[in-house]
Protein backbone atom coordinates (compact mmCIF):
# COMPACT_ATOMS: atom_id res chain seq x y z
CA UNK A 1 0.00 0.00 0.00
CA UNK A 2 0.82 3.71 0.12
CA UNK A 3 2.34 3.89 -3.38
CA UNK A 4 2.07 7.69 -5.28
CA UNK A 5 3.23 7.73 -8.85
CA UNK A 6 4.91 10.62 -10.91
CA UNK A 7 4.69 11.76 -14.64
CA UNK A 8 6.36 12.41 -16.38
CA UNK A 9 9.33 10.56 -14.50
CA UNK A 10 11.53 12.47 -17.24
CA UNK A 11 11.32 15.92 -19.11
CA UNK A 12 13.05 18.15 -21.77
CA UNK A 13 11.81 21.37 -22.42
CA UNK A 14 13.00 24.48 -23.95
CA UNK A 15 13.30 27.69 -22.45
CA UNK A 16 10.27 29.59 -22.36
CA UNK A 17 7.74 27.00 -22.63
CA UNK A 18 5.79 25.45 -19.50
CA UNK A 19 5.88 21.93 -17.90
CA UNK A 20 3.14 20.08 -15.85
CA UNK A 21 3.79 17.21 -13.72
CA UNK A 22 1.51 15.20 -11.92
CA UNK A 23 1.91 13.38 -8.65
CA UNK A 24 -1.21 10.28 -8.30
CA UNK A 25 -1.42 8.19 -5.26
CA UNK A 26 -2.91 5.04 -6.01
CA UNK A 27 -4.22 2.93 -3.57
CA UNK A 28 -5.31 5.57 -0.67
CA UNK A 29 -7.25 9.52 -0.76
CA UNK A 30 -4.35 12.21 -0.31
CA UNK A 31 -5.41 14.96 1.92
CA UNK A 32 -1.92 16.41 1.65
CA UNK A 33 0.67 16.80 -0.95
CA UNK A 34 3.52 18.10 -0.78
CA UNK A 35 6.59 19.28 -3.65
CA UNK A 36 9.87 19.34 -3.18
CA UNK A 37 13.34 20.34 -5.01
CA UNK A 38 16.29 18.65 -4.53
CA UNK A 39 19.62 19.73 -6.38
CA UNK A 40 22.74 17.53 -6.77
CA UNK A 41 24.07 16.17 -4.06
CA UNK A 42 22.22 17.86 -1.80
CA UNK A 43 18.66 17.18 0.57
CA UNK A 44 15.17 17.69 -0.02
CA UNK A 45 13.87 21.61 -0.47
CA UNK A 46 9.98 21.67 0.33
CA UNK A 47 8.46 24.11 -2.07
CA UNK A 48 5.07 23.72 -1.24
CA UNK A 49 1.79 22.31 0.34
CA UNK A 50 -1.09 21.53 -1.32
CA UNK A 51 -4.43 20.21 0.37
CA UNK A 52 -7.47 18.84 -1.75
CA UNK A 53 -9.49 21.94 -2.82
CA UNK A 54 -7.49 24.74 -1.18
CA UNK A 55 -4.71 26.61 -2.41
CA UNK A 56 -0.90 25.66 -1.98
CA UNK A 57 1.21 26.93 0.65
CA UNK A 58 4.58 27.87 -0.91
CA UNK A 59 7.74 27.98 1.26
CA UNK A 60 9.61 31.60 1.26
CA UNK A 61 11.79 31.94 -1.70
CA UNK A 62 9.37 29.85 -3.76
CA UNK A 63 7.63 31.73 -6.44
CA UNK A 64 3.78 30.81 -6.65
CA UNK A 65 3.48 32.35 -10.21
CA UNK A 66 6.02 30.27 -11.38
CA UNK A 67 5.47 27.34 -9.64
CA UNK A 68 1.65 26.36 -9.96
CA UNK A 69 0.06 23.75 -7.54
CA UNK A 70 -3.38 22.24 -8.44
CA UNK A 71 -4.64 19.65 -5.71
CA UNK A 72 -8.22 19.07 -7.68
CA UNK A 73 -9.06 15.42 -6.02
CA UNK A 74 -8.18 13.19 -3.15
CA UNK A 75 -5.70 11.14 -5.16
CA UNK A 76 -3.98 14.16 -8.15
CA UNK A 77 -1.85 17.00 -7.26
CA UNK A 78 -0.36 18.52 -10.52
CA UNK A 79 2.78 21.24 -10.40
CA UNK A 80 3.31 23.37 -13.38
CA UNK A 81 6.62 25.02 -14.05
CA UNK A 82 5.48 27.90 -15.80
CA UNK A 83 7.99 29.96 -18.65
CA UNK A 84 10.51 27.70 -17.58
CA UNK A 85 14.17 28.60 -17.91
CA UNK A 86 17.34 26.61 -17.63
CA UNK A 87 18.03 27.12 -13.31
CA UNK A 88 14.38 25.45 -12.86
CA UNK A 89 16.36 22.29 -14.13
CA UNK A 90 16.32 20.07 -11.15
CA UNK A 91 14.64 16.66 -9.23
CA UNK A 92 11.10 17.40 -8.60
CA UNK A 93 10.00 14.84 -5.94
CA UNK A 94 6.08 15.05 -4.48
CA UNK A 95 4.94 13.34 -1.67
CA UNK A 96 1.54 12.50 0.08
CA UNK A 97 -0.38 12.30 3.28
CA UNK A 98 -3.27 10.29 3.70
CA UNK A 99 -6.44 9.44 5.51
CA UNK A 100 -6.89 6.73 7.94
CA UNK A 101 -4.02 4.83 8.25
CA UNK A 102 -2.24 6.84 6.45
CA UNK A 103 -2.21 9.97 8.47
CA UNK A 104 1.35 10.56 9.96
CA UNK A 105 3.90 9.41 6.93
CA UNK A 106 4.60 11.07 3.68
CA UNK A 107 4.86 8.60 0.92
CA UNK A 108 7.07 10.06 -1.53
CA UNK A 109 6.71 10.08 -5.82
CA UNK A 110 9.83 8.53 -7.83
CA UNK A 111 10.56 11.33 -8.62
CA UNK A 112 10.87 14.09 -12.26
CA UNK A 113 13.77 14.95 -13.42
CA UNK A 114 13.46 18.18 -15.52
CA UNK A 115 15.85 19.40 -17.92
CA UNK A 116 15.11 23.20 -19.24
CA UNK A 117 17.28 23.75 -22.32
CA UNK B 1 10.97 24.94 15.26
CA UNK B 2 12.68 21.08 14.32
CA UNK B 3 15.61 20.41 13.15
CA UNK B 4 18.08 17.21 12.31
CA UNK B 5 22.02 17.04 12.08
CA UNK B 6 23.22 13.87 10.35
CA UNK B 7 26.81 13.25 11.65
CA UNK B 8 28.61 12.26 8.40
CA UNK B 9 27.88 12.86 5.01
CA UNK B 10 29.52 9.63 3.86
CA UNK B 11 29.93 6.54 5.56
CA UNK B 12 32.22 3.53 4.13
CA UNK B 13 31.46 0.04 5.61
CA UNK B 14 32.46 -3.49 4.16
CA UNK B 15 30.39 -6.09 3.18
CA UNK B 16 29.07 -8.09 6.34
CA UNK B 17 30.15 -5.13 8.31
CA UNK B 18 27.81 -3.44 11.00
CA UNK B 19 26.18 -0.39 9.61
CA UNK B 20 25.36 3.05 12.00
CA UNK B 21 24.41 5.79 10.53
CA UNK B 22 23.78 8.31 13.05
CA UNK B 23 21.06 11.33 13.40
CA UNK B 24 20.68 13.60 15.85
CA UNK B 25 17.58 15.76 15.92
CA UNK B 26 15.62 18.86 17.90
CA UNK B 27 11.91 19.91 18.33
CA UNK B 28 9.75 21.46 20.69
CA UNK B 29 7.31 19.28 20.17
CA UNK B 30 7.49 15.11 20.51
CA UNK B 31 8.76 14.03 17.21
CA UNK B 32 8.11 11.89 14.49
CA UNK B 33 10.81 10.62 13.30
CA UNK B 34 11.52 9.17 10.08
CA UNK B 35 14.74 7.34 8.14
CA UNK B 36 14.23 7.33 4.32
CA UNK B 37 16.47 6.01 1.58
CA UNK B 38 16.88 7.17 -1.99
CA UNK B 39 18.63 5.37 -5.09
CA UNK B 40 19.85 7.28 -7.95
CA UNK B 41 17.15 9.26 -9.41
CA UNK B 42 14.45 8.05 -7.77
CA UNK B 43 12.34 9.58 -4.82
CA UNK B 44 12.59 8.69 -1.48
CA UNK B 45 11.47 5.14 0.13
CA UNK B 46 10.33 4.74 3.76
CA UNK B 47 12.79 2.66 6.05
CA UNK B 48 11.01 3.01 9.41
CA UNK B 49 9.44 5.41 11.91
CA UNK B 50 9.17 6.28 14.84
CA UNK B 51 6.06 8.17 16.35
CA UNK B 52 4.99 6.84 19.49
CA UNK B 53 5.25 3.11 21.84
CA UNK B 54 8.61 1.14 21.52
CA UNK B 55 11.86 2.98 21.29
CA UNK B 56 13.21 0.15 18.87
CA UNK B 57 11.94 0.42 15.36
CA UNK B 58 12.41 -1.75 13.23
CA UNK B 59 12.03 -1.39 9.75
CA UNK B 60 13.03 -3.08 5.97
CA UNK B 61 15.88 -4.38 4.65
CA UNK B 62 16.66 -5.58 8.28
CA UNK B 63 17.77 -1.84 9.50
CA UNK B 64 16.32 -0.96 13.14
CA UNK B 65 16.51 2.68 14.79
CA UNK B 66 16.10 3.41 18.42
CA UNK B 67 14.72 6.68 19.63
CA UNK B 68 16.68 8.19 22.39
CA UNK B 69 14.64 11.32 23.84
CA UNK B 70 17.77 12.00 26.60
CA UNK B 71 20.16 12.01 23.95
CA UNK B 72 17.62 13.23 21.06
CA UNK B 73 19.28 10.78 18.73
CA UNK B 74 17.39 8.03 16.03
CA UNK B 75 20.60 6.21 14.83
CA UNK B 76 19.96 3.50 12.30
CA UNK B 77 21.86 0.24 12.71
CA UNK B 78 21.38 -2.65 10.61
CA UNK B 79 24.17 -5.41 11.58
CA UNK B 80 25.51 -6.78 8.08
CA UNK B 81 25.49 -4.34 5.11
CA UNK B 82 24.84 -5.89 1.81
CA UNK B 83 26.21 -3.93 -1.61
CA UNK B 84 22.67 -3.49 -2.19
CA UNK B 85 22.07 -1.09 0.97
CA UNK B 86 24.71 1.84 -1.28
CA UNK B 87 22.65 5.00 -1.27
CA UNK B 88 21.75 7.49 0.27
CA UNK B 89 20.15 7.59 3.74
CA UNK B 90 17.83 11.02 4.79
CA UNK B 91 16.76 11.57 8.73
CA UNK B 92 13.78 13.21 9.02
CA UNK B 93 11.09 14.74 11.84
CA UNK B 94 7.82 15.52 11.07
CA UNK B 95 6.46 19.03 12.37
CA UNK B 96 3.61 21.10 12.07
CA UNK B 97 0.95 19.84 9.18
CA UNK B 98 3.25 16.90 8.52
CA UNK B 99 6.11 19.07 7.65
CA UNK B 100 9.10 17.32 7.19
CA UNK B 101 12.87 18.42 7.92
CA UNK B 102 15.11 16.73 6.64
CA UNK B 103 18.62 16.30 7.82
CA UNK B 104 21.61 16.50 4.66
CA UNK B 105 21.78 13.05 4.06
CA UNK B 106 24.70 10.51 4.19
CA UNK B 107 25.68 8.36 1.54
CA UNK B 108 26.34 4.95 2.58
CA UNK B 109 29.04 2.73 0.45
CA UNK B 110 29.52 -0.65 1.01
CA UNK B 111 32.87 -2.00 -0.14
CA UNK B 112 33.19 -5.69 -1.18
Amino acid sequence: GAVVSQHPSRVICKSGTSVKIECRSLDFQATTMFWYRQFPKQSLMLMATSNEGSKATYEQGVEKDKFLINHASLTLSTLTVTSAHPEDSSFYICSAVGLAGYTDTQYFGPGTRLTVL
Amino acid sequence: AQSVTQLGSHVSVSEGALVLLRCNYSSSVPPYLFWYVQYPNQGLQLLLKYTTGATLVKGINGFEAEFKKSETSFHLTKPSAHMSDAAEYFCAVSGYGNKLVFGAGTILRVKS
